[in-house]
This record gives C-alpha cells, sequence and structure tokens, in this order.
C-alpha cells in the first residue's frame, strides 16, 4: 500500500533562507504526488503535484520540488522563505495503479524566525 | 462560490450519540473523502467513495459508516460517538483520475 514519511514535524528557517521540506514515498508503481499548505484554522490547498513527465515541479507562492524516482523522494522546497510560509506543509501519494485513495503525511510546521 | 459545505462547523456531542456529519459539493466531482485530523498524525483516511453509490475503507474506518446516494453528498456517520473521536474532520473531493483534492473547511467535533 501507498505511504508518505514526512522527516520533521518541525522545521525552523529564517526569514530570506531556503527553505527544504523532505517527504520520501512507498508506492508499488509509479505515484502522484501532492504537496498541500495549511494555515491555521482553514482547510488544506494544493501548493503543486507531479504526474508524468518534468520531475521538477513549480507550484504557487515560489514553491518547487522535485521527483526523484531513485531516492522514492519528493522534497519541497523554497529559495527564500518569507513570514507568511509559516504554516503547515503535507506531501500526499495517490496510487496510480490503484483506486483514487490519497494517502497524506504526518505534516510538517514550518516556523519562519525573524 | 463553488466549492466543498461541510456542516455543522463544530458541535460537542456526548459519548454514546449518533451524530451525522454532512458534505456537499457542487463541482460534480466523482470522487469525495472523509479524513481526520489529529495533533502529530496528520491527515488520515476515514472513508472514500470513487464515484456515486461506490465507497472504500480507509486508513481507520472502525466506528465511522459512509453512504454515496449521488453525486453531490458525501455524510460521514458515528453510530455511537467515543471520546476518541474527538478530531477535526475534513471532507475533500476530486475529479478523479488521480486529480488534487480540493478541501472543506473541516468540522471540530468533542466527543465527552
Amino acid at each position: 500500500a501507498q505511504s508518505v514519511t514526512q522527516l520533521g514535524s518541525h522545521v525552523s528557517v529564517s526569514e530570506g533562507a531556503l527553505v527544504l521540506l523532505r517527504c520520501n514515498y512507498s508506492s508499488s508503481v509509479p505515484p502522484y504526488l501532492f504537496w498541500y499548505v495549511q494555515y491555521p484554522n482553514q482547510g488544506l490547498q494544493l501548493l503543486l503535484k507531479y504526474t508524468t513527465g518534468a520531475t521538477l515541479v513549480k507550484g504557487i507562492n515560489g514553491f518547487e520540488a522535485e521527483f526523484k524516482k531513485s531516492e522514492t523522494s519528493f522534497h519541497l522546497t523554497k529559495p527564500s522563505a518569507h513570514m507568511s510560509d509559516a504554516a503547515e506543509y503535507f506531501c500526499a501519494v495517490s496510487d496510480r495503479a490503484r483506486d483514487d485513495k490519497i494517502i497524506f503525511g504526518k505534516g510538517t510546521r514550518l516556523h519562519i524566525l525573524p | 462560490i463553488a466549492g466543498i459545505t461541510q456542516a455543522p462547523t463544530s458541535q460537542i456531542l456526548a459519548a454514546g450519540r449518533r451524530m451525522t456529519l454532512r458534505c456537499t459539493q457542487d463541482m460534480r466531482h466523482n470522487a469525495m473523502y472523509w479524513y481526520r485530523q489529529d495533533l502529530g498524525l496528520g491527515l488520515r483516511l476515514i472513508h472514500y467513495s470513487n464515484t456515486a453509490g461506490t465507497t472504500g475503507k480507509g486508513e481507520v474506518p472502525d466506528g465511522y459508516s459512509v453512504s454515496r446516494a449521488n453525486t453531490d453528498d458525501f455524510p460521514l456517520t458515528l453510530a455511537s460517538a467515543v471520546p476518541s473521536q474527538t478530531s477535526v474532520y475534513f471532507c475533500a473531493s476530486s475529479p478523479g483520475g488521480h486529480t488534487e483534492a480540493f478541501f472543506g473547511q473541516g468540522t471540530r467535533l468533542t466527543v465527552v
């Protein structure tokens, strides 16, 4: 069954510094991969997704992620953190060979230090 | 504005009571989902539906049931609530075909 592991439940970076949030997936076949963001007391919204084609995926708010099959990873990055990026981030996977289940990781809370 | 509507937004429920959380979408999406969000555990899939008339079990289905009588509605029922079901519940939908899910604003349920 597909699964996602997010390394680090909390990550702190200084404003202007690189953001790196790690995600590793497990899937028996090439997966569909997603990153979502959740601001306090809100639902989740999609940042970016990988389906097929280019392995470097660009999303909203300056975020991007790279699908690396050899490492079973889909890490999220942003070159320069803003205070407004403080939120919880979730990696998710959907297995191409199965139904439309979407499985989420446990989330990483990103703290931005002034 | 098109989207997903969940009701109620919050509820305090006595243990042993029956409760149905409502979810309606107006995007004509095929797939719908129920997740619960708990601190440190992320979002866990309770039940899902690929299309009207079908449902499937997720990661934590015990104590919950769902139905999908039509495309728009996907209610989640707790037959006899227990305190461990205290959580924030999110309904989501997607067009299907492994596309992204769109989320409602959540229902905060407290079972006492």
